[in-house]
């Protein structure tokens, strides 16, 4: 089936710092959606991307739909403590399937204050 | 609006024992799915429903059933709990997929 790369499994930060992931993947996908889980919590969705070559941002969050529509990347910007927790991309519209998400395995961020 | 309300939030089986597991959603969204999560795998997807009838597998199905009587409500059924199936699971919904998916807060199943 349709896989995900997301990259780094982990992360462990000062806070302040900037922070940077990606998912890649061999199938192109319509929508890129990147969505953070608190720790006991539902994954709540961030961003949502359309288009190739998209740039949007959330707050200190930006994300970008790759040119080729086989990769995203997140950033956050000046890192804090609430900023802990699963970051999970999920690609959506591959292969016509109108209602599959497919998750990457998650990127963990510890922000040490 | 509550959302996406799954019950129970914890649950111990023991080997053998089934249950259901509750998912509802008072959004009128068509789209419902169950996810399990297990550490380093990610969200996998269980089985779907596109609207009330109609539901198909997803990529862990076995063990699992669901049916969709109702737009608002898609339980998931474990038949013969195996610890294998120990697992945070999630229900989620949605209006239109394109614009992702709202998850419940989850259930932590603990098969002994």
């Amino acid at each position: 089936g349709q896989q995900l790369n997301q990259s780094p499994q982990s992360m462990f930060i000062q806070e302040g710092e900037d922070v940077s992931m990606n998912c890649t993947s061999s199938s192109i996908f319509n929508t890129w959606l990147w969505y953070k889980q608190d720790p006991g919590e539902g994954p709540v969705l961030l961003i949502a991307l359309y288009k190739a070559g998209e740039l949007t941002s959330n707050g200190r969050l930006t994300a970008q739909f790759g040119i080729t529509r086989k990769d995203s990347f997140l950033n956050i910007s000046a890192s804090i403590p609430s900023d802990v927790g699963i970051y999970f991309c999920a690609g959506h519209g591959s292969g016509g399937s109108n209602y599959k998400l497919t998750f990457g395995k998650g990127t963990l961020l510890t922000v040490n204050p | 609006n509550a959302g996406v309300t799954q019950t129970p939030k914890f649950q111990v089986l023991k080997t053998g024992q089934s249950m259901t597991l509750q998912c509802a959603q008072d959004m009128n969204h068509e789209y419902m799915s169950w996810y399990r999560q297990d550490p380093g795998m990610g969200l996998r997807l269980i089985h779907y429903s596109v609207g009330a009838g109609i539901t198909d597998q997803g990529e862990v199905p076995n063990g699992y059933n669901v049916s969709r009587s109702t737009t608002e409500d898609f339980p998931l059924r474990l038949l013969s709990a195996a610890p294998s199936q120990t697992s945070v699971y999630f229900c989620a919904s949605s209006l239109t997929p394109t614009y992702g998916y709202t998850f419940g807060s989850g259930t932590r199943l603990t098969v002994v």
